[in-house]
């Protein structure tokens, strides 16, 4: 599996957008990009995913660039709710997600 | 749907008792998977089932620890005998098919507590 890369933390006003890189620079054609986070003393919940083409549901957007070395997962518009800790996962068509240690977010008032 | 369930919630043992957790995943999930998170380690994979089948125990630390799954709506994972090094909280997860790539749903954990 490819490895990625996120830094240890980053802070967001309340209301304004996240924006949460992770470098994968050795990413394979058929690895896909994978968004978890787990909030405090929960379960990891599962975001968003891609392979290729940017992608955007109810909870977040996913810009993957074109070489596919990297991706951000963007919360357009962060909430007291959304702190918590987000692993980016990259893994080729199995369904067992290894997590690091990701990105701990702490959106303020 | 009530999501994947787990108990207890909190467990607190002495060392050398056995320990159960139980799982129940969401229904017509067809993959189980346990895993173990404690502020060193982070979160590892212990054990996943397809079908109820047992498909990879790499993770498994050793032999105190076993996990089943008899049906496809409950699987336990049992520590006997436990130890203190094995505190930290369980997490059980389910996915709705195979092939179906990291789209996983945890349940809310047992926190294990052995003293």
């Amino acid at each position: 599996d490819a490895k990625t890369t996120q830094p240890p933390s980053m802070d967001c006003a309340e209301g304004r957008a996240a924006n949460l890189p992770c470098n994968h620079s050795t990413i394979s054609g058929n690895e896909y990009v994978y968004w978890y986070r787990q909030i405090h003393s929960q379960g990891p919940q599962y975001i968003i995913h891609g392979l290729k083409n940017n992608e955007t549901n109810e909870m977040a957007s996913l810009i993957i660039t074109e070489d596919r070395k990297s991706s951000t997962l963007i919360l357009p518009h962060a909430t007291l709710r959304d702190t918590a800790v987000y692993y980016c996962i990259v893994r080729v068509t199995s369904y067992i997600p290894t997590f690091g240690r990701g990105t701990s977010l702490i959106v303020h008032p | 749907d009530a999501g994947v369930i787990q108990s207890p919630r909190h467990e607190v043992t002495e060392m050398g008792q056995e320990v159960t957790l139980r799982c129940k995943p969401i229904s017509g999930h067809n993959s189980l998977f346990w895993y173990r998170q404690t502020m060193m380690r982070g979160l590892e994979l212990l054990i996943y089932f397809n079908n109820n089948v047992p498909i990879d125990d790499s993770g498994m630390p050793e032999d105190r620890f076993s996990a089943k799954m008899p049906n496809a709506s409950f699987s336990t994972l049992k520590i006997q005998p436990s130890e203190p090094r094995d505190s930290a909280v369980y997490f059980c997860a389910s996915s709705l098919r195979e092939g179906r790539v990291g789209e996983q749903y945890f349940g809310p954990g047992t926190r294990l507590t052995v003293t």
